[in-house]
């Protein structure tokens, strides 16, 4: 059961523009999400995090949205830059010490 | 500042040899996790611990096993290697503090034949 989902796994924008990814999650016990972003041959590092009593958290150009009642949140990065090219995953923590991510998006930012 | 330090950074074994993969942070962190990523399946946690003398499996366990002697130091033992455990493996570590963010490895990248 996979508590934790994102149904794309990848994505190509072209620099300038805005890059939507997404997370769909099933766990109501959630109180944190985070987003990570991994390079090739680096271990991943963190980006953002919401709590589940907020519905928006901004960080320069990255901004988590979260929707309790769909389950969903999602990370804008605008404008986007080909640095940003890298996997992305998210994951829920609450209830459990067992903290699961998603399976990642590939971002491709074209310049 | 060290950070999470893994060891080996590379590993070539042959199927059935064991070996341990080490993992060691410096920051007082109680939990830490094992988390391997392969192609399609994203970053799938194996195993656990919230703290010195606790372990616990998660999502794919099976042919790993850890110890948590002290709070610094997390290794992950492949008893008898196969090749489905060719991946690359990561440790992490956060504080016990709800909403805290991991701190990851630089991985340790298996291959075996």
């Amino acid at each position: 059961d996979q508590q934790v989902k994102q149904n794309s796994p990848s994505l190509s924008v072209q620099e300038g523009r805005i890059s939507i990814l997404n997370c769909d999650y099933t766990n109501s016990m959630f109180d944190y999400f985070l987003w990570y972003k991994k390079y090739p041959a680096e271990g991943p590092t963190f980006l953002i995090s919401i709590s589940s009593i907020k519905d928006k958290n901004e960080d320069g150009r990255f901004t988590v949205f979260l929707n309790k009642s769909a389950k969903h949140l999602s990370l804008h990065i605008v404008p986007s830059q080909p640095g940003d090219s890298a996997v992305y995953f998210c994951y829920g923590q609450g209830g459990s010490e067992k903290l699961v991510f998603g399976k990642g998006m590939k971002l491709t930012v074209n310049p | 500042n060290a950070g999470v330090t893994q060891t080996p950074k590379f590993q070539v074994l042959k199927t059935g040899q064991s070996m341990t993969l080490q993992c060691a942070q410096d920051m007082n962190h109680e939990y830490m996790s094992w988390y391997r990523q392969d192609p399609g399946m994203g970053l799938r946690l194996i195993h656990y611990s919230v703290g010195a003398g606790i372990t616990d499996q998660g999502e794919v366990p099976n042919g790993y096993n850890v110890s948590r002697s002290t709070t610094e130091d997390f290794p992950l033992r492949l008893l008898s290697a196969a090749p489905s455990q060719t991946s690359v493996y990561f440790c992490a570590s956060r504080s016990g503090a709800g909403g805290e963010k991991l701190f990851f490895g630089s991985g340790t990248q298996l291959s075996v034949l």
